[in-house]
């Protein structure tokens, strides 16, 4: 069974660019959450999506930050016009239902770095 | 605001010790808890969850929660050089949303 898979693993793109972070969750889960993390620091929540819906998108930026779980095909996290402050590592999980005995599974992440 | 609290450490704990790791919490809605592991450069994974008061065991981990003290902890007997690690605590609230610590650095030394 496989686990959550991300890629790229690592992106490199200039100032301006758009930088696009591919999510595909476990078999048999329909919740995804994406995540970031700075070095040396904690993950920050971004966003929360079900099959064709955001949840809770209360962590993502509001300019040039977007997510999509469509009906077919992975978790898309798009980064528009990055900046330097975007690199980070981007973890994406995913979790079969809610509820309190449902634990996130992460993905290996994406590493995007912007120069 | 929710938090969940974690001291950042480093905790530095001699091979073959226990190692404790402790949370606290202030949403006390929040129903159960999640310990992660994080190896630097590598993603979270999961080592246990609890919901109940009390201890729950697995293998070498005992996970303990307090809901009158809004209080978790990890314990790891037999520490190992592979443990060193960041381990990271993580509540989930009523609405099903989990707020994460910041945290331990654990450093386990041979």
């Amino acid at each position: 069974n496989a686990g959550v898979m991300q890629n790229p693993r690592h992106l490199v793109r200039r100032r301006g660019q758009e930088a696009r972070l591919r999510c595909s969750p476990m078999k048999g889960h329909s919740h995804v959450y994406w995540y970031r993390q700075l070095p040396e620091e904690g993950l920050k929540f971004m966003v929360y999506l079900q099959k064709e819906n955001i949840i809770d998108e209360s962590g993502m930026p509001k300019e040039r930050f977007s997510a999509e779980f469509p009906k077919e095909g992975p978790s898309i996290l798009r980064i528009q016009q990055v900046v330097r402050g975007d690199s980070a590592a981007y973890f994406c999980a995913s979790s079969p239902r809610t509820d309190y005995n449902s634990p996130l599974h992460f993905g290996n992440g994406t590493r995007l770095t912007v120069t | 605001q929710k938090e969940v609290e974690q001291n950042s450490g480093p905790l530095s704990v001699p091979e073959g010790a226990i190692a404790s790791l402790n949370c606290t919490y202030s949403d006390r809605g929040s129903q159960s808890f999640f310990w992660y592991r994080q190896y630097s450069g590598k993603s979270p994974e999961l080592i246990m969850f609890i919901y109940s008061n009390g201890d729950k065991e697995d293998g070498r981990f005992t996970a303990q929660l307090n809901k009158a003290s809004q209080y978790v902890s990890l314990l790891i007997r037999d520490s190992q050089p592979s443990d060193s690690a960041t381990y990271l605590c993580a509540g989930m609230d009523s609405n099903y949303q989990l707020i994460w610590g910041a945290g331990t650095k654990l450093i386990i030394k041979p």
